[in-house]
């Protein structure tokens, strides 16, 4: 079958850095996308990795390895709005979104 | 993202109720997505239309009736729903539909069946 694995809860200091881990088993690789999803709000793109390595985009980074289905995503100079779920999700062979539960990330002054 | 909205926001709805949600995306995207979010579990994709075919329908029980008018509306028909139905229901729209491209989401609908 196909699996997403993320942690289901982290907790972080503001101003610290923060990995979040996503671990994928899936029938063939088509990109992995990383979401940001506040409380009650649509979850909203962060990052997309289809070849190995990292991308950044400001405090935010994502890494990939696709021989390990491996990724994490990487915030920096953590902000108290940074609180949220970081959805992690693959497309497999069939162009299909398989999505991970969900990382719930609290911030702490 | 503002790009896709939904209504009604909230709806608490008895077993015997027929209702509808509404989805509607101001992006000109050609493909639209009907998603059950469930507390602490992966989003679970219900329906897939493709310039307004539906080209996936992932074994979801008939209460659930899609109808895609047009590539910028979804709506997701209601009918004798059951209490485990409750969840978030969220839309989304992308562009072409297929391959690498992403998906933006609307704020949802929490729906509570009694």
């Amino acid at each position: 079958g196909q699996n997403i694995d993320q942690p289901t809860e982290m907790t972080a200091t503001e101003g610290a850095i923060v990995q979040i881990n996503c671990t994928y088993q899936t029938s063939g690789f088509n990109g992995l996308f990383w979401y940001q999803q506040h409380a009650g709000e649509a979850p909203t793109f962060l990052s997309y990795n289809v070849l190995d390595g990292l991308e950044e985009k400001g405090r935010f980074s994502s890494f990939l390895s696709r021989s390990k289905g491996y990724s994490y995503l990487l915030l920096k100079e953590l902000q108290m709005k940074d609180s949220a779920s970081y959805l992690c999700a693959v497309k497999d062979s069939n162009y299909q979104l398989i999505w991970g539960a969900g990382t719930k990330l609290i911030i702490k002054p | 993202e503002t790009g896709v909205t939904q209504t009604p926001r909230h709806l608490v709805m008895g077993m015997t109720n027929k209702k509808s949600l509404k989805c509607e995306q101001h992006l000109g995207h050609n493909a639209m997505y009907w998603y059950k979010q469930s507390a602490k579990k992966p989003l679970e994709l219900m329906f897939v239309y493709n310039f307004k075919e539906q080209t996936e329908n992932n074994s979801v029980p008939s209460r659930f009736s899609p109808e895609c008018p047009n590539s910028s509306h979804l709506f997701l028909h209601l009918h004798t729903l059951q209490p485990e139905d409750s969840a978030l229901y969220l839309c989304a729209s992308s562009p072409a539909g297929g391959e690498t491209d992403t998906q933006y989401f609307g704020p949802g609908t929490r729906l509570t069946v009694l």
